[in-house]
């Protein structure tokens, strides 16, 4: 199995840019996904594969990757960003899946 | 449209047995896989269980031994066997499914606590 790191919290303030980043072993083979989750809701897709939005999601959220980081960047943070926001990939063995701890991001 | 509506929730006591159901619109469960991805209170994602087309299974270590899963094909469906269910395993239950890597559609979820 393998791990993925994620900083517990990231603050930004309003319109501003923000990167948000996971790293371990797994991402030099896979591309991580990302997902927002809002309070009380389950979590949604936002970046999957080298830089790639699901439809609905907005342009100013864009991925990235190089060797065992990958890194979610948000420009012009708007309030309705603020979420946890959590990386996943597969693990070495690619059978399972590993996600990273979360990051708490707060629009200030 | 793909949809996930997990069934099947509820109160168990420790080492107690629970069998949690997915079922999806939009798509065949012979065609792609069904993932399980639970959350505790206030705590992160955690990676369950998975089932993939060609029905091969794969479990994280938290809970090998203690769940199983399994497919209804004519029913379109999947299940979560747990047993021996422990505290720790309190949590919100997302059916999850996608392509490769991609976990791309999510359930609403399903409650599972245990307690005495």
């Amino acid at each position: 199995s393998s791990e993925l790191t994620q900083d517990p919290a990231v603050s930004v303030a309003l319109g501003q840019t923000v990167k948000i980043t996971c790293q371990g072993d797994s991402l030099r083979s896979y591309y991580a996904s990302w997902y927002q989750q809002k309070p009380g809701q389950a979590p949604v897709l936002v970046i999957f594969g080298k830089d790639n939005r699901p439809s609905g999601i907005p342009d100013r959220i864009s991925g990235s990757a190089s060797g065992d980081t990958a890194s979610l960047t948000i420009a012009g943070a708007q309030a309705e960003d603020e979420a946890d926001y959590y990386c996943n990939s597969r693990d070495t063995s690619g059978n399972y899946w590993v996600f990273g701890g979360g990051t708490k991001l707060t629009v200030l | 449209e793909v949809q996930l509506v997990e069934s099947g929730g509820g109160l168990v006591q420790p080492g107690g047995s629970l069998t949690i159901s997915c079922v999806p619109s939009g798509f065949s469960v012979t065609t792609n896989y069904i993932s399980w991805v639970r959350q505790a209170p206030g705590k992160g994602l955690e990676w369950v269980s998975v089932i993939y087309s060609g029905g091969s299974t794969y479990f994280a270590d938290s809970v090998k031994g203690r769940f199983t899963i399994s497919r209804h094909d004519s029913q379109n469906m999947v299940e979560l066997h747990m047993s021996g269910l422990r505290v720790e395993d309190t949590a919100v239950y997302y059916c999850v499914t996608g392509v490769g890597v991609t976990m791309s559609y999510w359930g609403q979820g399903t409650v599972v606590a245990v307690s005495s």
